[in-house]
């Protein structure tokens, strides 16, 4: 079956620590995107991407870093320079404007 | 850019009972309209959405949805509601024309359905 694949589903991070979160989708979608959720204020984006080796920052991307180096991977970093990285973490891919597919997600926590 | 005003944080409601979720948008452009059901932990899963034609959408588990360009509206109902209905649920808007498609995420309605 198609669809998209976060990993992993648990993370945790040490102050100062980059870490690398998993995105892969098999649904041949030119588009990826990442959210960010934090409770009472839904998902915001923080970087998509229209095309291999092309994207664009969301509305929270610093702190964060990614690639596209394949239509099929979006991983997303989180850096060190991320004062509040613990969240949950949302992939999605869509192909046009009306069909978008969401990961189950990866809830990363600082330690 | 596109923006999305879900009205009501929380809504607690008995089983049997119906159940209306508000939202609001603004956009100068045309939209595509979405409601999303997340279950504790999970991703998000598609309820309905509103591309063009008929103003009322039927979508999963019994939920429609009502386009109402006017007062720039798309209220998500549903009337009678099950113990499993019970998660938190999200309005999102996304610009017709525009050339990426973003996704715009209101704040979230958290659903809790009782005995």
């Amino acid at each position: 079956d198609g669809g998209i694949t976060q990993s992993p589903k648990y993370l945790f991070r040490k102050e100062g620590q980059n870490v690398t979160l998993s995105c892969e989708q098999n649904l041949n979608h030119d588009a990826m995107y990442w959210y960010r959720q934090d409770p009472g204020q839904g998902l915001r984006l923080i970087y998509y991407s229209q095309i291999v080796n092309d994207f664009q920052k969301g509305d929270i991307a610093e702190g964060y870093s990614v690639s596209r180096e394949k239509k099929e991977s979006f991983p997303l970093t989180v850096t060190s320079a991320q004062k509040n990285p613990t969240a949950f973490y949302l992939c999605a891919s869509s192909v046009g404007g009306d069909g978008y597919t969401f990961g189950s997600g990866t809830r990363l926590t600082v330690v | 850019a596109q923006s999305v005003t879900q009205l009501d944080s929380q809504v607690p409601v008995f089983e049997e009972a119906p159940v209306e979720l508000r939202c609001n948008y603004s956009s100068s452009v045309s939209v595509y309209l979405f409601w999303y059901v997340q279950y504790p932990n999970q991703g998000l899963q598609l309820l309905l959405k509103y591309l063009s034609g008929s103003t009322l959408v039927k979508g999963i588990n019994g939920f429609e949805a009502e386009f109402n360009k006017s007062q720039t509206s798309f209220h998500l109902r549903k009337p009678s509601v099950h113990i499993s209905d019970t998660a938190e649920y999200f309005c999102a808007v996304s610009g017709i024309g525009s050339n990426d498609y973003k996704l715009s995420f209101g704040a979230g309605t958290t659903v809790t359905v009782r005995a």
